[in-house]
């Protein structure tokens, strides 16, 4: 079946630093791949997406390349900001209705 | 533009008794519909999705259930709440286009 594996954390980073999160995947056929947010006390919010190889998907200077050759879609911003303080958590889509899968989400905290 | 709610936000219950959650969909009609949970250090779980009315696909076994009564309205309930089942609640809807949009949240505590 599917799966996603992304470091858990909690990432510890000073403001302005550069920042990676790491996503592997493992599935069947070409999903589609996300990263979605959580800041504390809320529901998630769709960060940024590919659909297919290659992709790059961009947001509030966030970004994430679809690689299908390492199958995976690592999450990266220049210069972080203490509001960037939040749970990101990596997903896949089969392009069935049964969700998405979520890996087990980065706990990043941002000190000024 | 399409809005989800989901209610109560925080709710506090002892072991054995009932629980229902509430998930509204606005804007959008046949939404594929979800119940996630969020347990500490655990990730997100599916619990349950449903493509349509009274269509109900459950992920894991387990002392909860879900119904659709409507097209656009999609509870979760249990009849008798376990410690365990303490955690997150998350409500979610898409269009088979396999970006999901989540509700605010519910957070159950078990006592």
């Amino acid at each position: 079946g599917n799966s996603v594996t992304q470091m858990e954390g909690p990432v510890t980073l000073s403001e302005e630093a550069f920042l990676t999160i790491n996503c592997t995947y493992t599935a069947t056929g070409y999903p589609s791949l996300f990263w979605y947010v959580q800041y504390p006390g809320e529901g998630l919010q769709l960060l940024l997406k590919a659909t297919k190889a290659d992709d790059k998907g961009s947001n509030k200077g966030f970004e994430a390349t679809y690689r299908k050759e390492t199958t995976s879609f690592h999450l990266e911003k220049g210069s972080v900001q203490v509001s960037d303080s939040a749970v990101y958590f990596c997903a896949l889509s089969g392009g069935g209705a049964d969700g998405l899968t979520f890996g087990k989400g980065t706990h990043l905290i941002i000190q000024p | 533009s399409q809005t989800i709610h989901q209610w109560p936000a925080t709710l506090v219950q002892p072991v054995g008794s009932p629980l229902s959650l509430e998930c509204t969909v606005e804007g959008t009609s046949n939404p594929n519909l979800y119940w996630y949970r969020q347990a500490a250090g655990r990730g997100l779980q599916l619990l349950f999705y449903s493509i349509g009315i009274d269509q109900i696909s459950s992920e894991v076994p387990q002392n909860l259930s879900a119904s659709r009564p409507q097209d656009r309205q999609f509870i979760l309930s249990s009849k008798k709440l376990l410690l365990s089942d303490s955690g997150f609640y998350l409500c979610a809807w898409d269009r088979n286009t396999g970006e999901l949009f989540f509700g605010e949240g519910s957070r159950l505590t078990v006592l």
